[in-house]
């Protein structure tokens, strides 16, 4: 089936490092892939998405490539900044868009001043 | 725009009683919501989607009778725990399906928290 797989958090930063945190995924067809980030306090929000192979999406600095020969779809940031500690889950929907999503575990990011 | 909000944020109960949960989109219409559990330090786990107007889809696994989902508007839907226990309590999470041009989009409800003791 189809299964979203994240690197274990949480991942802790000094302020204007670089970020990976990686994700892979496992499906059938063609999935679209979506990087969704969950301030404290508040619901997921769409970070960034890619619909199909070679995109890139991008977004507050963050970018994503979705690699369909290594299954991979891993978020960067050049240089983080304390705002964005923040939980980050990496996600897939089915070639059927249905609507559903299955998310990786998700990733606590923790950057410090 | 495009705002869930989820009421209550948090609730306590006790062992055997029956919890309601609402979903609404503030500022759009969803013919479809879902809902997920979430435990902590995991991710987040479909539970069913939720159809206005028809009745739930449950993922497999999910015990229809026991977490009944009523999607009777456009803007709500309700997830009720029913004769709740300790093994319920979770961080439940709902999403509305919105539309911008070809594309839907989930936004997510910020959750709410229920202890069953």
């Amino acid at each position: 089936g189809n299964s979203v797989t994240q690197m274990e958090g949480p991942v802790t930063l000094s302020e204007e490092a670089f970020l990976t945190i990686n994700c892979t995924y496992t499906a059938t067809g063609y999935p679209s892939l979506f990087w969704y980030v969950q301030y404290p306090g508040e619901g997921l929000q769409l970070l960034l998405k890619a619909t199909k192979a070679d995109d890139k999406g991008s977004n507050k600095g963050f970018e994503a490539t979705y690699r369909k020969e290594t299954t991979s779809f891993h978020l960067e940031k050049g240089s983080v900044q304390v705002s964005d500690s923040a939980v980050y889950f990496c996600a897939l929907s089915a070639t059927s868009n249905t609507g559903k999503l299955i998310f990786g575990q998700g990733t606590t990011l923790q950057v410090k001043p | 725009g495009a705002v869930v909000s989820q009421h209550p944020s948090w609730v306590i109960c006790k062992s055997g009683t029956s919890v309601k949960i609402e979903c609404r989109s503030l500022d759009f219409q969803a013919t479809t919501m879902f809902w997920y559990r979430q435990f902590p330090k995991q991710s987040l786990m479909l539970m069913a989607t939720s159809n206005e107007g028809s009745k739930a889809t449950y993922e497999q696994g999910v015990e229809k009778d026991k977490f009944l989902i009523n999607h009777a508007s456009l803007t709500l839907s309700t997830l009720t725990v029913t004769s709740a226990h300790p093994e319920d309590s979770s961080f439940y999470i709902c999403s509305a399906l919105g539309g911008r041009g070809s594309y839907n989009e989930q936004f997510f409800g910020p959750g709410t928290r229920l202890t069953v003791l």
